[in-house]
């Protein structure tokens, strides 16, 4: 049983549309995660949260919103889609900070805005 | 800034030959490091820990920290066809874990 599920699993949007990438986490952690995942720039950080109704820049935030309206949903919001922000999203949660906490990822969302 | 560096890019190995691959950083007073492993369209899982210089095992991978030179090993012992992936280290950073590249490894029959 999944502890950290993503939806959608792929999806095809167009540029300068809304995209809203949802992830759920039944592993009651308090922090909750997004990553995106590119060739050449490897994971990288966008936003998280460590309580509900909270979130945080992450290194690259520029381009996207996130939502954390409970513990255990955290959504990452593309007000308006580029080209360049075709990638695999990756969603995760912890129990406790990221640089000390274990970190446990769902399986990803593909996006590709056309 | 934290930097995580990977090598090699890829690797291939026989089934049952050792796989050794190596991650350096940057922050010489890091004290978490992890390796993850990602099959093809698939998450990320954990495949060990490790918080102080030396070894640590979990089942058939090895990490091997050494923090003077900046390096964090992983050694997988006897590597079955369903070990070919890519190995993520991530090391603690200024916000969460910071990732390398990754290293691609293909373990052949």
């Amino acid at each position: 049983e999944a502890a950290v599920t993503q939806s959608p699993r792929s999806k095809v949007a167009v540029t300068g549309g809304k995209v809203t990438l949802s992830c759920h986490q039944t592993n009651n952690h308090d922090y909750m995660y997004w990553y995106r995942q590119d060739t050449g720039h490897g994971l990288r950080l966008i936003h998280y949260s460590y309580v509900a109704d909270s979130t945080e820049k992450g290194d690259i935030p520029d381009g996207y919103k996130a939502s954390r309206p409970s513990q255990e949903n955290f959504s990452l919001i593309l007000e308006l889609a580029s080209l360049s922000q075709t990638a695999v999203y990756f969603c995760a949660s912890s129990e406790s900070g990221g640089d000390t906490g274990q970190l446990y990822f769902g399986e990803g969302s593909k996006l590709t805005v056309l | 800034q934290q930097k995580v560096q990977q090598s090699p890019e890829s690797l291939t190995v026989s089934e049952g030959a050792m796989a050794s691959l190596n991650c350096t950083f940057s922050d010489r007073s890091s004290d978490n490091f992890r390796w993850y492993r990602q099959h093809s369209g698939k998450g990320l899982e954990v495949l060990v820990s490790i918080f102080s210089d030396g070894e640590k095992e979990e089942g058939s991978f090895t990490a091997h920290l050494n923090r003077a030179s900046l390096h964090v090993f992983l050694h997988i012992r006897e590597p079955q066809p369903s070990d070919s992936a890519l190995y993520l280290c991530a090391v603690p950073g200024a916000q969460g874990l910071t990732f390398g590249l990754g290293t691609r490894v293909s373990v052949f029959p």
